[in-house]
Order: structure tokens, then sequence, then C-alpha cells
């Protein structure tokens, strides 16, 4: 049963663009979620979060949108460059104490210039 | 700032074959995770550790063995090695529940 979904699971922009990955999720218990990037060869880093008490937050070009009714949230990379090219992990946590980060199977996004 | 630590970087093992990965961290952190990264599935959790000693199940605990002999460090056994078996072994540490967690480079496990 897989608790985070992420679509598509691969997205090519042309530089400029504004790119959209989706995430939705099953426990509605959980209350805090990261975005995570990771580029070949590197362990993920995290790159913006949320928690659910908040539907919009910003960081310079990246934005996450959440929708707590339908338990769904994206993100939003504006003014795409090339160096975004890589793969972008949604991770869920909280549910009853828990301590695991459960990650969706991720998005490969490729920016083309 | 800190960093993870995961030695060796490339591991090569035989059907059957125990296989131990380690892990060190020097962000002072408290708890430490292992997690396993197939092409296409994500990143799933094995085990973790909210402080030295501990001990918990992810949800892909079975056929591994993990210890936390100190608070830098978190090793993982592979107890039986699973022929054509290739993953990446992601250690990571963080301060909290719901903060920020680093990860490490990884250990990229094949087995022949």
């Amino acid at each position: 049963q897989q608790q985070v979904r992420q679509s598509p699971q691969s997205l090519t922009v042309w530089e400029g663009e504004t790119a959209i990955l989706n995430c939705s999720y099953e426990n509605s218990a959980f209350d805090y979620f990261p975005w995570y990037q990771q580029f070949p060869g590197e362990g993920p880093a995290l790159l913006i979060s949320i928690l659910s008490v908040s539907d919009k937050k910003e960081d310079g070009r990246f934005t996450i949108f959440f929708n707590k009714r339908e338990k769904k949230l994206s993100l939003h990379i504006a003014d795409s460059q090339p160096g975004d090219s890589a793969t972008y992990f949604c991770a869920a946590s909280g549910a009853s104490g828990s301590w695991q980060l459960i990650f969706g199977s991720g998005t490969q996004l490729t920016v083309m210039p | 700032g800190g960093i993870i630590t995961q030695t060796p970087k490339f591991l090569i093992g035989q059907e059957g074959q125990k296989l131990t990965l380690k892990c060190q961290q020097n962000f002072n952190h408290d708890t430490m995770y292992w997690y396993r990264q197939d092409s296409g599935k994500g990143l799933r959790l094995i085990y973790y550790s909210i402080t030295e000693n501990d001990l918990q199940k992810g949800d892909l605990s079975e056929g591994y063995d993990a210890s936390r002999e100190k608070k830098s460090s978190f090793s993982l056994t592979v107890t039986s090695a699973q022929k054509n078996e290739m993953a990446v072994f992601l250690c990571a540490s963080s301060l909290d529940r719901n903060t920020e967690v680093f990860f490490g480079k990884g250990t990229r496990l094949t087995v022949v």
C-alpha cells in the first residue's frame, strides 16, 4: 500500500517555465510534508517543507500548495533552470507519533535549456 | 555544518553473504536512519534509532539487522545477500521528529 503517491514519474520543461510536481497521501494524520531534491550520486537534500496547518509555503522560486481536504499537495518551481534537473521526492510524517518519514517514488525533472 | 559519512561507497557481495554497512555523523543528532533506495521506488525505511542503544524497525526490516553502537554511528547488516540484488542504502540523521533529515551519499550494493 503506497501511502504517498507522486505524479508524474518524469517531467520535462523548458528553461523559464514553471514545473508542477504533484503529491497525494492517504493518512489524514500526516502533518509534516517535506520535499527533497536528489542529484545523481548524491543523497536527497531538503528543499522546502510545509506543516498541515498552512496551505502555502514559499522559498524563492519554490512554492508548496497544500490542500488538506483533498489530501494533495504540489511543488511549483518557477523560472525553472537547467540546474534544477534532479529527482524530487515528496514525503510525509507525523501519523500517530510515528517517527517514520514516508517517501513517494519521486518525479524526475529535466529542464531543457 | 555537519556531514554523514557512509562506508564503503560501493559493495559487491556474493549470494548468502553477510554484509555490513557503516555510517558516521558529526551533527550530534539523536536520531539516525537507514533507508533503502531502489530505482523508481523512492526510499523505504529499514531501521531507525532515536538514541544510543535504541533500535526501531521500519517497514523493510526483514533480512536486516542494525546496531547503534554510539550516538555518532549506526551500522546496518544485510543478514543474507540476495542474488541480483541492487540497491542504494542511505544513512540519515535528524535532531528530532519533523525536523530536517540529512542524508549521506549512500552505499551502492551489488550482489553477484
